[in-house]
């Protein structure tokens, strides 16, 4: 079963606004990681934040995670129409510490 | 610097027909190696992980199967490819449990 789903599957914004995308999950994580997909490409992992931290800094990223909600949020500020890919939410569970991705994030960037 | 290799880059195969989808890593030793499907706009399916030679875990029953030959090479086969192989398969490595994941250009396959 899927551990994180994204929120909204899709997003259109205008160049220079910024793009918020959400996670949420079911069970207690390990930590999360958020990554980026080119059209036809592999993944680029773009950041890890640990169950104990609340919020981690990437350059132009932000990401948070209220474990009490069981959710997470990559903020993504001035966004260029560079930024147009898809964004997974990924979480790390259990013993075994395996990833389990969400769905992705559609995100389009109009210059 | 670590670098991961995936080829071919697509592979238009009839259906029945073997398969053989071949990654390697360089630049690290000992990676935790994984093969996964991705279905057009859907997330990712882990379809197999190696935590070292000769040591696969499988993560789906299917007609797929994995090897891991040498430290960094993992090769994902299949004796008879089916309709449902169809996909976008990619291969990653970490350097362990836990870890942030790097993955190749992927291969997307076609049956017909």
């Amino acid at each position: 079963s899927q551990q994180g789903e994204e929120d909204p599957q899709a997003l259109s914004i205008q160049e220079g606004e910024n793009a918020t995308m959400n996670c949420s999950y079911k069970t207690s994580i390990n930590n999360l990681q958020w990554y980026r997909q080119n059209s036809g490409r592999g993944l680029v992992h773009l950041i890890l934040i640990r169950s104990n931290e609340r919020e981690k800094h990437s350059g132009r990223l932000r990401v948070t995670l209220d474990t009490s909600k069981k959710s997470s949020s990559l903020l993504i500020t001035a966004s260029r129409a560079a930024d147009t890919a898809s964004y997974f939410c990924a979480t790390v569970t259990g013993a075994n510490s395996k990833l389990t991705f969400g769905k992705g994030i559609t995100l389009s960037v109009r210059p | 610097s670590q670098t991961i290799h995936q080829w071919p880059a697509t592979l238009v195969q009839p259906v029945g027909s073997p398969l053989s989808l071949e990654c390697t890593v360089e630049g690290t030793s000992n990676p935790n190696l994984y093969w996964y499907r991705q279905a057009a706009g859907r997330g990712l399916q882990l379809l197999f992980y190696s935590v070292g030679i000769g040591q696969i875990s499988s993560e789906v029953p299917q007609n797929l199967s994995a090897s891991r030959p040498q430290d960094r090479q993992f090769i994902l086969s299949s004796k008879k490819l089916l309709l449902s192989d169809s996909g976008f398969y990619l291969c990653a490595w970490s350097s362990g449990v836990s870890k942030p994941q790097h993955f190749g250009d992927g291969t997307r396959l076609s049956i017909l």
